[in-house]
């Protein structure tokens, strides 16, 4: 079945560096790879979404990059706050199921 | 709009015991999904409802989990009896979902669930 790997599981950066979070994923058939933050004792939040028919998107200071051929894609955070301290949660799914397949979580601590 | 609403919040049982948890996801969504979050995991699909059928529900365990979605809105999500390896976080979520594409998932508080 899917399969999903996220790397690095944490990740500490300082205010004003970029963040970098990289998943990879076992079907090829996959084609919708959403990113989600998750706060502390919070839900899941959508932050940014890539379908498989483009190769990047940007929001803000938010970025999402998908290498097809690789199975891979990553979230890019620039100008980092201590408000994005969270954990960060990749997925992927095929089309027809809907069915999210989730990687294991990266968090980040933004350090002041 | 309202988002995805879930009640209770927290729930501490004893193993072997019954629990049951409800759902109400964002109105006009047809499809519904119960996650289950192990801490320190991410969320792990247990079932799927589109209206009011099933279209996944096979990593659910059932010998010991059930679900329902009344009339294609409300769901509840019930376990009897409850092991220790069942305490998480158990999240419902919400989807518009016209058939054979794929939306966003909205996702609700969550039930955190405790088996002692």
């Amino acid at each position: 079945g899917e399969n999903v790997e996220q790397h690095p599981s944490t990740l500490s950066v300082q205010e004003g560096d970029s963040a970098v979070i990289k998943c990879t994923y076992s079907d090829s058939a996959s084609n919708y790879f959403p990113w989600y933050k998750q706060e502390l004792g919070k839900r899941p939040q959508l932050i940014i979404d890539i379908r498989s028919n483009v190769g990047e998107k940007k929001d803000q200071r938010i970025a999402v990059t998908l290498n097809k051929t690789a199975k891979h894609f990553s979230l890019h955070i620039t100008e980092t706050q201590p408000e994005d301290s969270a954990v960060y949660f990749c997925a992927a799914s095929i089309n027809q199921g809907g069915k999210l397949i989730f990687g294991q979580g990266t968090e980040l601590s933004v350090k002041p | 709009e309202a988002g995805v609403a879930q009640s209770p919040r927290y729930k501490i049982i004893e193993k072997r015991q019954s629990v049951a948890f409800w759902c109400n996801p964002i109105s006009g969504h047809a499809t519904l999904y119960w996650y289950q979050q192990i801490l320190g995991q991410g969320p792990k699909l247990l079932i799927q409802f589109q209206n009011n059928g099933v279209v996944d529900d096979s990593q659910l365990p059932k010998d010991r989990f059930s679900a329902e979605r009344l009339k294609g809105v409300d769901s509840t999500l019930k376990i009897q009896p409850a092991k220790l390896e069942d305490s998480a976080v158990y999240l419902c979520a919400s989807s518009f979902f016209p058939s054979g594409s794929t939306d966003t998932q909205y996702f609700g508080p969550g039930t955190r669930l405790t088996v002692l």
